[in-house]
């Protein structure tokens, strides 16, 4: 079985600051793993996505995630933030049953609040 | 513009009565995915369809139903069944059911009076 698990359902950060947010992923198969970003009242919009090549995966709007198999995590890095960062922020394993992939895991989320 | 549907963005309805929520796409994409969200339980999948005349339950699927008679669409029923349906719902596809990267549609909110 797959799963996520997101450290910090609330992480508060100054305009300019280092953000981090945190995930780490159970599977028993080599893993898929992505980073969706949601804006109240709307969907969600993928920022990024590990599929087994680069380690250190870009994304947009300036966000990246490190992928480490010897701690099983994919942390979502942004070296300054803005107030158009805050929204809330979700990490994904991609799902395995003995028919074949079935979609997305997900984790609880994490809300990213911007201080001015 | 290619992309996801979903209607009707707000719904109300009274205890006992089914809804139906639309979910549309024209992406041609082969799988579809219907998911809950509550505040602070993320995402989680009712139902999936990997192919048209075909469904899978996801791991809350009692009280809802689908089809999928057609490539594009994707509806769901919330049924009296479902003893606590009110949520945000959103609809998903994806190019086929195992390359993992999902798009997603803007949801419903369904509130139950």
């Amino acid at each position: 079985a797959q799963s996520v698990t997101q450290l910090g359902s609330h992480v508060s950060v100054s305009e300019g600051a280092l953000v981090l947010l945190r995930c780490n992923y159970s599977s028993s198969v080599p893993p898929y793993l992505f980073w969706y970003v949601q804006y109240p009242n709307q969907g969600l919009q993928l920022l990024l996505k590990y599929t087994s090549a680069a380690t250190l995966v870009k994304g947009i709007n300036g966000f990246e995630a490190e992928f480490k198999k010897s701690e099983t995590s994919f942390h979502l890095t942004k070296p300054s933030a803005h107030m158009r960062d805050a929204a809330e922020y979700f990490c994904a394993v991609r799902t395995y049953s003995g028919g074949g992939a079935d979609g997305l895991t997900f984790g609880k989320g994490t809300h990213l609040i911007i201080q001015p | 513009d290619g992309g996801i549907t979903q209607s009707p963005k707000y719904l109300f309805r009274k205890e006992g009565q089914n809804v139906t929520l639309s979910c549309e796409q024209n992406l041609n994409h082969d799988a579809m995915y219907w998911y809950r969200q509550d505040p602070g339980q993320g995402l989680r999948l009712i139902y999936y369809s990997q192919i048209v005349n075909d469904f899978q339950k996801g791991d809350i699927a009692e009280g809802y139903s689908v089809s999928r008679e057609k490539k594009e669409s994707f509806p769901l029923t919330v049924t009296s069944a479902q003893k606590n349906p009110t949520a945000f719902y959103l609809c998903a596809s994806s190019i086929r059911a195992n390359t993992g990267e999902l798009f997603f549609g803007e949801g419903s909110r369904l509130t139950v009076l």
